[in-house]
């Protein structure tokens, strides 16, 4: 049982550059988030999602673009990176009661 | 808008002592979830504890335990027999019972265990 599954861990990119975060769970969750990990803040909601099909901002969304085509599945884009986004990114998912399972994140640097 | 507040930065326990780490929360919702997650130094976030707002009981797990005040907001973790392995930053986090999707996390607590 995988869990939830991120990729890359690591991650140098140029400004201006775009990336997918990878993010696969197996555990047949409805609810799907991306966090983002910065010193002093906490994590943050970028995105989530309720369900295949269905997606919507959270409180970081600028610069970011998700899609959930499978339950399974929900990856984050990077469409233009800036130093700003700079940071440790998590995905995480869950059922409708319970606790967010996490991945283990991937940190990613923009240079 | 629901907000977590956590008021220590950072805390420090020795080993195999009691240590209680402090959470208050705002919210207008009657039925919710509050959660703390630990986070070591690998950066893996492992949920530590569930409590349901509408249970009276505290949550326990082991040697970690709640004490959940809902009247007066609060939702502390008491980590009792402190062990080097419990070292890590801690994060207490809100979910509203409706099934929202968004788990509201408070800034987190670095808590250190002296040998």
């Amino acid at each position: 049982n995988a869990g939830v599954t991120q990729t890359p861990k690591f991650q140098v990119l140029k400004t201006g550059q775009s990336m997918t975060l990878q993010c696969a769970q197996d555990m047949n969750h409805e609810y799907m988030s991306w966090y983002r990990q910065d010193p002093g803040m906490g994590l943050r909601l970028i995105h989530y999602s309720v369900g295949a099909g269905i997606t919507d901002q959270g409180e970081v969304p600028n610069g970011y673009n998700v899609s959930r085509s499978t339950t399974e599945d929900f990856p984050l884009r990077l469409l233009s990176a800036a130093p700003s986004q700079t940071s440790v990114y998590f995905c995480a998912s869950s059922h409708s009661d319970g606790g967010y399972t996490f991945g283990s994140g991937t940190r990613l640097t923009v240079v | 808008a629901q907000t977590v507040t956590q008021s220590q930065p950072e805390m420090s326990v020795q080993e195999a002592e009691t240590v209680t780490l402090s959470c208050t929360y705002d919210t207008s919702e009657s039925d919710y979830y509050l959660f703390w997650y630990k986070q070591p130094p690998s950066r893996q976030m492992i949920l530590v504890i569930r409590q349901e707002a509408y249970k009276q009981q505290n949550a326990t797990e082991n040697r970690f335990s709640v004490n959940f005040q809902k009247a007066a907001k609060s939702f502390s973790l008491k980590i009792s027999d402190s062990q080097l392995g419990d070292a890590a930053m801690y994060f207490c986090a809100y979910r509203s019972f409706s099934g929202s999707e968004k788990l509201v996390f408070g800034k987190g607590t670095k808590l250190t265990v002296n040998p």
